[in-house]
């Protein structure tokens, strides 16, 4: 099946701050999502993103599919991003995740 | 509003013993899905359903089994074949054909 890796695993920041996540694929993908769940396990779903560049505010993803890796970044940090960001890619008529980055962003 | 529940937040279970978590939508979703996720791991699959009276397993669908005889509801029992059953259990529901998923708030399960 799919292999989906994310790094780095974790990540510590002071408010403010920029970062970027990375997602590798180990197959060609139709569907690519990138989720954030809150310090409570809530999944919500940031980007649906099987291709090219989207923003919605402070985030932004780009999905280079010919090269099987995804991007996501987060500009000017707010303690409200931390949680753990998981990259999700659709393997017929499933959703297969990375193991996610545990995102701290301190005050 | 529509959405998915998952009962109860946390549960308490015994060695041995079996428990049921309980998955419910008013979303209309045809197509369900039961993860679960260990400290520091992803999502891991356990079973999904893309129509009522089956389902598929997942990649570790070991020492769980499920049922689907309606629509709305996707209940998980974690018997007493898992090994190692505590964990935090996502239920998420989609629209047969998409990936849209919309998740539940989750279960955490202890055995003690």
């Amino acid at each position: 099946g799919i292999q989906v890796e994310q790094s780095p695993p974790d990540l510590i920041l002071q408010e403010g701050a920029n970062s970027t996540l990375r997602c590798n694929f180990s197959d060609s993908v139709n569907n690519l999502q990138w989720f954030h769940q809150n310090p409570w396990g809530q999944l919500i779903n940031l980007f649906y993103i099987p291709s090219g560049t989207k923003q919605n505010g402070r985030l932004s993803a780009t999905t280079v599919a010919t090269e099987r890796y995804s991007l996501l970044y987060i500009s000017s940090s707010q303690t409200t991003d931390s949680g753990v960001y998981f990259c999700a890619v659709g393997d017929t008529d499933k959703l297969i995740f990375g193991t996610g980055t545990r995102l701290q962003v301190f005050p | 509003d529509g959405g998915i529940t998952q009962s109860p937040k946390y549960l308490f279970r015994k060695e041995g013993q079996n428990v049921t978590l309980s998955c419910e939508q008013n979303l209309n979703h045809d197509a369900m899905y039961w993860y679960r996720q260990d400290p520091g791991q992803g999502l891991r699959l356990i079973y999904y359903s893309q129509i009522v009276n089956d389902f598929q397993k997942g990649d570790i669908a070991e020492g769980y089994s499920v049922s689907r005889e309606k629509k709305e509801s996707f209940p998980l029992t974690v018997t007493s074949a898992q090994k190692n059953p505590t964990a935090f259990y996502l239920c998420a529901s989609s629209i047969t054909g998409t990936y849209g998923y919309t998740f539940g708030s989750g279960t955490r399960l202890t055995v003690v």
